[in-house]
């Protein structure tokens, strides 16, 4: 039973340029959420989707950010524009519907040059 | 105002002994609670979730919740030293799915 899927694991990109990140939730789980932890930091919300929705987009920032969780397919956290200060580790989770456990995937690191 | 706060530690004990991590919330409306543990470089891992007040024990782990005081905490017994991580708190507001905010973690280090 395959855990949480994230690719790529770590990810390079120059300044200006656009960071996709993937996410496929673990088999029987609807829920997908996408966190961001700084270097030293805790985690922090970004945004949470079930298929086709976006159901709280309460942390994501209001520019150059955008996410998604088509009907088929993984969910893409989408950076645009990549800045220095996105170089961070973010980590998707799924839960299965009316749970509030969460389980994270190993992860993508983004490294903005 | 922090919504999850947590001593950021290092906490350090000694290997066989009682490791006592603390965490308080801010929203009292709260009702979901999780610990997870992060070894350096790798994803968070849930360890424990806890709804009601009282205690929950699972294994070596036990997890304590007070909503009059706004406080969880988690026991490890038995510290060994692959223990040694970061671990994080979580709260939510409801039992269902949901956004969790996290406290910045408790390095914990067990030496042998």
């Amino acid at each position: 039973n395959a855990g949480v899927m994230q690719n790529p694991r770590h990810l390079v990109r120059r300044r200006g340029q656009e960071a996709r990140l993937r996410c496929s939730p673990m088999k029987g789980h609807s829920h997908v959420y996408w966190y961001r932890q700084l270097p030293e930091e805790g985690l922090k919300f970004m945004v949470y989707l079930q298929k086709e929705n976006i159901i709280d987009e309460s942390g994501m920032p209001k520019e150059r950010f955008s996410a998604e969780f088509p009907k088929e397919g993984p969910s893409i956290l989408r950076i645009q524009q990549v800045v220095r200060g996105d170089s961070a580790a973010y980590f998707c989770a799924s839960s299965p519907p009316s749970s509030s456990e969460q389980f994270f995937g190993p992860g993508t690191r983004l490294t903005v040059l | 105002q922090k919504e999850v706060e947590q001593n950021s530690g290092p906490l350090s004990v000694p290997e066989g002994a009682i490791a006592s991590l603390n965490c308080t919330y801010s929203d009292r409306g709260s009702q979901s609670f999780f610990w997870y543990r992060q070894y350096s470089g790798k994803s968070p891992e849930l360890i424990m979730s806890i709804y009601s007040n009282g205690d929950k024990e699972d294994g070596r782990f036990t997890a304590q919740l007070n909503k009059a005081s706004q406080y969880v905490s988690l026991l490890i017994r038995d510290s060994q030293p692959s223990d040694s991580a970061t671990y994080l708190c979580a709260g939510g507001i409801i039992q269902g799915a949901q956004k969790l905010v996290f406290g910045q973690g408790t390095r914990l280090t067990i030496n042998p």
